[in-house]
Parts: C-alpha cells; sequence; structure tokens
C-alpha cells in the first residue's frame, strides 16, 4: 500500500511569486485535504476535496487555490506568494468525507516553502 | 469561537515513566476529537478519536485518551513512555457538521530521556 507522497519537499520562493505543490493520495482514497502548519503551531485547514470538487474551505484568501484530478491526486496552488505564507504545507488522503472514517486523515510529509 | 488549546508546549519524561498531555477545547457542542503524532521526518499520524459512548478511549503505541465533558477536555496518556515516544502531540477537534474539518492545538513536543 502506498502512503501519501508530496512534492517538493523544500522549495524556496520570493515575494509576489506563484507555487504548484503536489500530492499523491494513498491507493483506495478519494478525499484529499490540505493544511498549513507554520512554525511552532498546529496544522491549520485549508480546504478539502472530494471527487474532484472542493469540498469545504478554511480561512484562506483566494489566492490559495487548489485541484484534483481523476485518479485522486492533489495541487496546492498559491499566488502572490506573501512572507507569511513561509510553512509546512501538509496533504492529507481519507476514504471519504465523514461517517465513521471521519477525521481518520493520513498526512504526507509535507512540502516546506519559504518566501523571501 | 472554537479553540484547542494545548496548555504544555514542551514536557520532558523520563523512559518507562508515565505520560499525560493536556487538551482543553472550546466549542459549542461536543465535537469529534483525536489525537496525532508528528514524528522527525514523518507525517502525522492519528493516535486514537473519540466520536462517542465510552469516555475512555483505547489507540496505537500504548496511548489511550479520556474524555471529559464537564471539563471540555481530552487528555492523552500512556502509562510507560518509549525512547520512541519522543515527537510532537497534537489535539485536534472537529465539529459534528463538518466533521472533515479539522481544527488543530499547537502541539505539545515531548523529550524521552534515559
Amino acid at each position: 500500500e502506498t502512503g501519501v507522497t508530496q512534492s517538493p519537499t523544500h522549495l524556496i520562493k520570493t515575494r509576489g511569486q506563484q507555487v504548484t505543490l503536489r500530492c499523491s493520495s494513498q491507493s483506495g482514497h478519494n478525499t484529499v485535504s490540505w493544511y498549513q502548519q507554520a512554525l511552532g503551531q498546529g496544522p491549520q485547514f485549508i480546504f478539502q476535496y472530494y471527487r474532484e470538487e472542493e469540498n469545504g474551505r478554511g480561512n484562506f484568501p483566494p489566492r490559495f487555490s487548489g485541484l484534483q484530478f481523476p485518479n485522486y491526486s492533489s495541487e496546492l496552488n498559491v499566488n502572490a506568494l506573501e512572507l507569511d505564507d513561509s510553512a509546512l504545507y501538509l496533504c492529507a488522503s481519507s476514504e471519504s468525507s465523514g461517517g465513521a472514517r471521519a477525521g481518520e486523515l493520513f498526512f504526507g510529509e509535507g512540502s516546506r516553502l519559504t518566501v523571501l | 469561537a472554537q479553540s484547542v488549546t494545548q496548555p504544555d508546549i514542551h514536557i520532558t519524561v523520563s523512559e518507562g515513566a508515565s505520560l499525560e498531555l493536556r487538551c482543553n477545547y472550546s466549542y459549542g457542542a461536543t465535537p469529534y476529537l483525536f489525537w496525532y503524532v508528528q514524528s522527525p521526518g514523518q507525517g502525522l499520524q492519528l493516535l486514537l478519536k473519540y466520536f462517542s459512548g465510552d469516555t475512555l478511549v483505547q489507540g496505537i503505541k500504548g496511548f489511550e485518551a479520556e474524555f471529559k465533558r464537564s471539563q471540555s477536555s481530552f487528555n492523552l496518556r500512556k502509562p510507560s513512555v518509549h525512547w520512541s515516544d519522543a515527537a510532537e502531540y497534537f489535539c485536534a477537534v472537529a465539529p459534528r457538521s463538518n466533521d472533515y474539518k479539522l481544527s488543530f492545538g499547537a502541539g505539545t513536543t515531548v523529550t524521552v530521556r534515559a
């Protein structure tokens, strides 16, 4: 069974640039969530995708956007990068949205973004 | 506003000693409750969760947690820690109406000394 994989693991960008982060879901999972984890803080929910549609969103501006593909892999795009976007971005997959498996997220190791 | 508080930023414990990590939440109604662990170089891993029923929940790696409604707490315990338990631990909650949207506490870092 293949776990959640994310790429790239580390990247450096400058203010105003755009970034795309990628995530491959665990086999059999059709739901993907993205979280932002700033240094010394817990992860914050960005959004979730289920069957290629955004299923819910946290308190993040529209310059944070995403995609989910038919194979359930996903992308997180961030436009007009700001210094405060520097963080570890975590992707998590799950079997479905809600029900008995609610909250049972399988996380990747994350993509560490540094904005200079 | 909903919130999750982990009062202890860092705890040091001797190998073989017991461990308790505190978690308090502020919510309109009892949410779903979770504990996740983040080890260096690894993704977050679910230790246990509480939905309903028995307030003492057993998880993986010998961990357990107790839900106390009157105290809005969900504390994590382990009777005897191993060096491999050194990690960062996160308490998380999710509203029953939007159970995919986890809110995490700031985490507690556990150091295990020999």
